[in-house]
């Protein structure tokens, strides 16, 4: 069984650094992209970028590239996402997400919620 | 960047009643359309992919069609569990797979 396995809520301040990890589970961790999705309180969802395991080959929206940094270790089959310098407006859900091998996203985590707030 | 604008914002269903939510692109993004279903508190679940190809344990309920700009999620009949909040995305050109907004689909 797919899984995807998220790290817990964290509570950061503005200018704060943060990794979140993502846990995959149940399949060949190599074979498939991971995505990144970030859904704000109470709003949509957001595509921000996605890794390649493989090479860790990466992929970033427009929006976003140079705020946030996708990385991976096949050794343990995790990804993470990262800040170096957190702003309240990070505050969201962010969820991991797997891409079939035919392109479209098939399973996700359960998400972690960032609050940035001084 | 491809934008998808997904219409009603909102729509008010009773059970047993049929439920048709559009998506537009943008531009062509030939078959590469998939519907997420979303509920409170819970990550997004992939209904449909390819336009129209339900995903693993979905109900036949649920049904895809369209082609390169204009797609359709028609839910048949209505069960108490479909009311949620639905997202199209696209994955024909990327970076970004962009979302469209949603729609909500609630009791009437």
């Amino acid at each position: 069984e797919v899984q995807l396995l998220q790290s817990g809520p964290e509570v950061k301040k503005p200018g704060e650094s943060l990794r979140i990890s993502c846990e995959a589970s149940g399949y060949t961790f190599t074979r498939n992209w991971i995505n990144w999705v970030r859904q704000m309180p109470g709003k949509g969802l957001e595509w921000m970028g996605r890794i390649d395991p493989t090479d860790s080959y990466t992929n970033y929206s427009p929006s976003l590239q140079g705020h946030v940094t996708l990385s991976v270790d096949k050794s343990i089959n995790t990804a993470y996402l990262q800040w170096n310098n957190l702003k309240a407006s990070d505050t969201a859900m962010y969820f991991c997400a797997r891409t079939h091998t035919s392109g479209w996203v098939d399973f996700w985590g359960q998400g972690t919620l960032v609050t940035v707030s001084s | 960047e491809i934008v998808l604008t997904q219409s009603p914002a909102t729509l008010s269903v009773s059970p047993g009643e049929r439920a048709t939510l559009s998506c537009r692109a943008s531009q062509s993004v030939s078959r590469n359309l998939a519907w997420f279903q979303q509920k409170p508190g819970q990550a997004p679940r992939l209904l449909i992919y390819g336009v129209s190809t339900r995903a693993t344990g979905v109900p036949a309920r649920f049904s895809g069609s369209g082609s390169e700009t204009d797609f359709t999620l028609t839910i048949s009949s209505l069960q108490s569990e479909d009311f949620a909040v639905y997202y199209c995305q696209q994955y024909n050109n990327w970076p970004p797979e962009t979302f469209g907004q949603g729609t909500k689909v609630e009791i009437k």
